[in-house]
C-alpha cells in the first residue's frame, strides 16, 4: 500500500525558519512534490525533487532521501501570507499520492 | 492564460441521487486527473484521463466514472451518492512528458451530500 507521514499542525513566528517533514512509502516512486494549500482554494505547486538533495526556490527549499523515504520542505523569513497547509505528495507514474497536509500557522 | 476552470463551485445533492463535475484543463495540457478532498485529508486519486482514455484509476467503486473530450475538457459522474462522497472534488491537468508532471489544480467543486 501507500502510506505518506506529515505532522498534522506547526506553528512558527514570522521572520523565523521552519521544517515541515514527510516520510512516505509507495510501491512505485518517481518523485516527491510539495503544494501548498490555502483554506478554502486549490493546492498550487511549490517544489518537487526526483533525486536526493536540495532544490532551493527563493524562500522555500526541499529534501528529498530516497533511501530513507524522507522529505523536508523549508520555509525561510517567514511571512503572515505563509499559513496555509502543506502537502507532500509522493508521485508514482501517473498517480499523485498525497498526505494529510500539515497545517502552518504563522503567528506575529 | 486561463489556468484549471471547474464547474459547478458548490452543489447540494440527496442520497442516491447523481451529479456530473465539469473540467477544462489549462490551456496547452492534455491530461486531467480528478481528486477527491475530504475535509481536513489530502486529496486522493480518482482517476487519470489522457487521450480520451481512462488511464489509470485509484481505490474508487464503478459509482465514479469519467470522460474526456477531445478538446481535452473532462466530466467526472458519480452515481448512487453517500453521504460519504460529500468532500471538494479537484480536477488537475498536466502535459504529458517523460518524467514528474506538474499538476495544475483547479478550485474546485463542494459537493454536499444530504
Amino acid at each position: 500500500g501507500q502510506n505518506i507521514d506529515q505532522p498534522t499542525e506547526m506553528t512558527a513566528t514570522e521572520g523565523a525558519i521552519v521544517q515541515i517533514n514527510c516520510t512516505y512509502q509507495t510501491s512505485g516512486f518517481n518523485g516527491l512534490f510539495w503544494y501548498q494549500q490555502h483554506a478554502g482554494e486549490a493546492p498550487t505547486f511549490l517544489s518537487y525533487n526526483v533525486l536526493d538533495g536540495l532544490e532551493e526556490k527563493g524562500r522555500f527549499s526541499s529534501f528529498l532521501s530516497r533511501s530513507k523515504g524522507y522529505s523536508y520542505l523549508l520555509l525561510k523569513e517567514l511571512q503572515m501570507k505563509d499559513s496555509a497547509s502543506y502537502l507532500c505528495a509522493a508521485h508514482n507514474f501517473n498517480k499523485f499520492y498525497f498526505g494529510s497536509g500539515t497545517k502552518l500557522n504563522v503567528k506575529p | 492564460d486561463a489556468g484549471v476552470t471547474q464547474s459547478p463551485t458548490h452543489l447540494i445533492k440527496t442520497r442516491g441521487q447523481q451529479v456530473t463535475l465539469r473540467c477544462s484543463p489549462k490551456s496547452g495540457h492534455d491530461t486531467v486527473s480528478w481528486y477527491q478532498q475530504a475535509l481536513g485529508q489530502g486529496p486522493q486519486f480518482i482517476f487519470q484521463y489522457y487521450e480520451e482514455e481512462e488511464r489509470q484509476r485509484g481505490n474508487f467503486p464503478d459509482r465514479f466514472s469519467g470522460h474526456q473530450f477531445p478538446n481535452y475538457s473532462s466530466e467526472l459522474n458519480v452515481n448512487a451518492l453517500l453521504l460519504g462522497d460529500s468532500a471538494l472534488y479537484l480536477c488537475a491537468s498536466s502535459l504529458e512528458v517523460t518524467g514528474a508532471n506538474v499538476l495544475t489544480f483547479g478550485a474546485g467543486s463542494r459537493l454536499t451530500v444530504l
